[in-house]
C-alpha cells in the first residue's frame, strides 16, 4: 500500500521567513496530493491541493510542488506569521479509486514573532 | 454553507463499554469517510461508504463497525473499548468516490476510562 514521509517533524522560523516542508511517496499510482494544517485538537482543514497533471500550484503565500519522476511533493510558505503556526500533514490517494487519504506523520510548524 | 456535522463532540466511555459515533455529510454528499488519530499522530483511514455501500477498508479493528444509511448519514459502533481507542474521529464527506475533494467534521473526541 502506500506509505507518505513526512519531513521535517518540526520547523521553527522567524515571521516573515519562509518554510518548506517535504513529502515523499511510494506509489506510483498516487495522483492526488492535498495539504493539510490543523490546529489543536481541531479538524484538518485543506490549504492547498495539486493533482498529479500539474508541476506546481500556488495561492497567495501558499504553493506546492510535485515531482512524479521522483515522487516528491513540497509545501511553500513565504511571509509567514504567527497564526501559520500549527502542524501540516501532506497526504497522497488515487482519486479513481476513492480517494482514501494516506498522510505523512505531520510537521509541527511554530512562526515566532 | 453546511459543513459535516459529527456527534457527540465528546464522549467519555469505560473500558468495555459500546460507543456510537455518528457523521452527518454535507447536503447532496454521498461518500463518507472515517479517520482515527491518535494524541500527536496523524490521522489513519478506517473505512469509507459511496451509496450506502462500503466501498474501502483501512485499519479498522473487528470491533468496530460502520454503515451507511438511505439519508447518507453513517454511524461508526465501537464495542469493546479499549484504552488504545481514545483518539479524535473524524468522518469527511464528498460528491462522488473520486475525483472530488473531502470535508472534514470538526471530529468527536473519544476517551475510554
Amino acid at each position: 500500500g502506500e506509505n507518505v514521509e513526512q519531513h521535517p517533524s518540526t520547523l521553527s522560523v522567524q515571521e516573515g521567513d519562509s518554510a518548506v516542508i517535504k513529502c515523499t511517496y511510494s506509489d506510483s499510482a498516487s495522483n492526488y496530493f492535498p495539504w493539510y494544517k490543523q490546529e489543536l485538537g481541531k479538524r484538518p482543514q485543506l490549504i492547498i491541493d495539486i493533482r498529479s497533471n500539474v508541476g506546481e500550484k500556488k495561492d497567495q503565500r501558499i504553493a506546492v510542488t510535485l515531482n512524479k519522476t521522483a515522487k516528491h511533493f513540497s509545501l511553500h510558505i513565504t511571509e509567514t506569521q504567527p497564526e501559520d503556526s500549527a502542524v501540516y500533514f501532506c497526504a497522497a490517494s488515487i482519486m479513481e479509486y476513492g480517494n482514501k487519504l494516506v498522510f505523512g506523520a505531520g510537521t509541527i510548524l511554530r512562526v515566532k514573532s | 454553507a453546511a459543513g459535516v456535522i459529527q456527534s457527540p463532540r465528546h464522549l467519555i466511555k469505560e473500558k468495555r463499554e459500546t460507543a456510537t459515533l455518528k457523521c452527518y455529510p454535507i447536503p447532496r454528499h454521498d461518500t463518507v469517510y472515517w479517520y482515527q488519530q491518535g494524541p500527536g499522530q496523524d490521522p489513519q483511514f478506517l473505512i469509507s461508504f459511496y451509496e450506502k455501500m462500503q466501498s474501502d477498508k483501512g485499519s479498522i479493528p473487528d470491533r468496530f463497525s460502520a454503515q451507511q444509511f438511505s439519508d447518507y448519514h453513517s454511524e461508526l459502533n465501537m464495542s469493546s473499548l479499549e484504552l488504545g481507542d481514545s483518539a479524535l474521529y473524524f468522518c469527511a464527506s464528498s460528491l462522488g468516490q473520486s475525483n472530488t475533494e473531502a470535508f472534514f467534521g470538526q471530529g468527536t473526541r473519544l476517551t475510554v476510562v
